[in-house]
């Protein structure tokens, strides 16, 4: 089955410790999304990138970042993660249809990040 | 300006007994709509989606949705709840009006289904 897969799915890192979480899809899709999911909160979208086109959310901090080597994967990398970065990221795709907003969006199971 | 009120942050409904999750929007467009449903430490399920076709969507797992553009609603009801219906209930717009493909999450319903 075409699916979106993130790895891992529980992540512990060290406070100021880099750490990468990488997100792989076989929908072919030209979007993806990255999301942070806190704990009972709706998520909130952290960046997306249209084909190579990254975009940046206005309220991201510069200590995340993202990059996209090619159609299939997607990594988000926290630079210093502080104890407040601690939740579920999920990533995301979708099908750009020319107004590509009417397409929903297929979401991985997520990677629950904590920090020690 | 997009927007998504979910009227009930807990609904608890007894297994067999009908579920009414409430949802109210606001879009400068014509919305897209959906019903994503999240198990606890899984991803996003789509449950229906709403494109401008028919007001009555029907969905996965026996769910359903009505568009009503007049009170901007789009309530998601099933008529017997499974215990395997527990989860957490998002429902989302997306602006028609925007390339970005940008959803605008409500904050979201936790369903309890009681045996």
């Amino acid at each position: 089955d075409a699916m979106v897969i993130q790895n891992p799915r529980y992540q512990v890192t060290q406070f100021g410790k880099p750490v990468t979480l990488s997100c792989s899809q076989t929908l072919n899709h030209n979007v993806m999304y990255w999301y942070q999911q806190k704990s009972s909160q709706a998520p909130k979208l952290l960046f997306h990138y249209y084909d190579k086109d990254f975009n940046n959310e206005a309220d991201t901090p510069d200590n995340f970042q993202s990059r996209r080597p090619n159609t299939s994967f997607c990594f988000l990398d926290i630079r210093s993660p502080g104890l407040g970065d601690a939740a579920m990221y999920l990533c995301a795709t979708s099908r750009d249809s020319g107004t590509y907003s009417n397409q929903p969006q297929h979401f991985g199971d997520g990677t629950r990040l904590s920090i020690l | 300006a997009q927007s998504v009120t979910q009227l009930d942050s807990h609904v608890s409904v007894s297994e067999g007994t009908p579920v009414l999750l409430r949802c109210n929007y606001s879009s400068s467009y014509s919305p897209s709509l959906f019903w994503y449903v999240q198990h606890p430490n899984k991803g996003l399920q789509l449950l229906l989606k709403y494109t401008s076709a028919a007001t009555l969507v029907k969905g996965i797992n026996g769910f359903e949705a009505e568009f009503k553009k007049s009170e901007t609603s789009f309530h998601l009801t099933k008529p017997s709840a499974h215990m395997s219906d527990a989860a957490e209930y998002f429902c989302v717009v997306s602006d028609q009006g925007s390339t970005l493909g940008r959803l605008y999450f409500g904050r979201g319903t936790q369903l309890t289904v009681w045996p």
